[in-house]
């Protein structure tokens, strides 16, 4: 069974318009989350990474946040572009020192439509 | 800024031949890790290397080895190429250390088709 669940699997949205996409996790030991965009046939950029003690993390118009007591994350989107259409994975690390035992989800995909 | 750059950006190879996909991490990243994402799954870690040594390994099968060399770049070897070989083949790098602090960087992949 995954360790790292998405909510939606897809989503369309209109153009200028904000959204949320979830993340729950099982993986423990937890030492960070990580939200990645992954445009089609390319490698996964980081948007945000959050400890355990971090509540909240920006970058741009992308906000995580989490919840290590429930284990649950989201990626808020604001304003969307169209250039924001893209898979995004949320990805958890289980320890600082291990990058291979990374688990991913399966990621959100985001549409936006004009 | 330099990014992890992945030869070749595609290739197709037939049932039974070998392929070499190469990966150059970004200027001082010692640590690179290698990517298999098949059709709409997530990627599974093969194999990692630290400073060429192996550091860990995941789900790579025996008919592939991997390398890093001596300027850091890293390159993986796939032999007797089977059709569920098919796949997007990442490789990510970063600086040995705490996760936290040394972002994970990936290249955009090898896309391997096998017929």
């Amino acid at each position: 069974k995954n360790q790292v669940e998405q909510s939606p699997q897809s989503l369309i949205i209109l153009e200028g318009k904000n959204c949320t996409l979830q993340c729950n996790y099982t993986v423990s030991p937890f030492s960070n989350l990580r939200w990645y965009k992954q445009d089609t046939g390319r490698g996964p950029v980081s948007l945000t990474i959050m400890t355990f003690s971090e509540n909240t993390k920006s970058n741009g118009r992308y906000t995580a946040t989490l919840d290590a007591d429930t284990k649950q994350s989201s990626l808020h989107i604001t304003a969307s572009q169209l250039s924001d259409s893209a898979s995004y994975i949320c990805v958890v690390s289980p320890s600082e020192d291990s990058w291979g035992k990374l688990q991913f989800g399966a990621g959100t995909q985001v549409v936006v439509t004009p | 800024a330099a990014g992890v750059i992945q030869s070749p950006r595609h290739l197709i190879k037939e049932k039974r031949e070998t392929a070499t996909l190469k990966c150059y991490p970004i200027p001082r990243h010692d640590t690179v890790y290698w990517y298999q994402q098949g059709p709409g799954q997530d990627p599974q870690f093969l194999i990692s290397f630290y400073e060429k040594m192996q550091s860990d390994k995941g789900s790579i099968p025996d008919r592939f080895s991997a390398q890093q060399f001596s300027d850091y770049h890293s390159e993986l070897n796939m032999s007797s190429l089977e059709l569920g070989d098919s796949a997007l083949y990442f490789c990510a790098s970063s600086t040995h250390g705490s996760s936290y602090n040394s972002p994970l960087h990936f290249g955009n992949g090898t896309r391997l088709t096998v017929t």
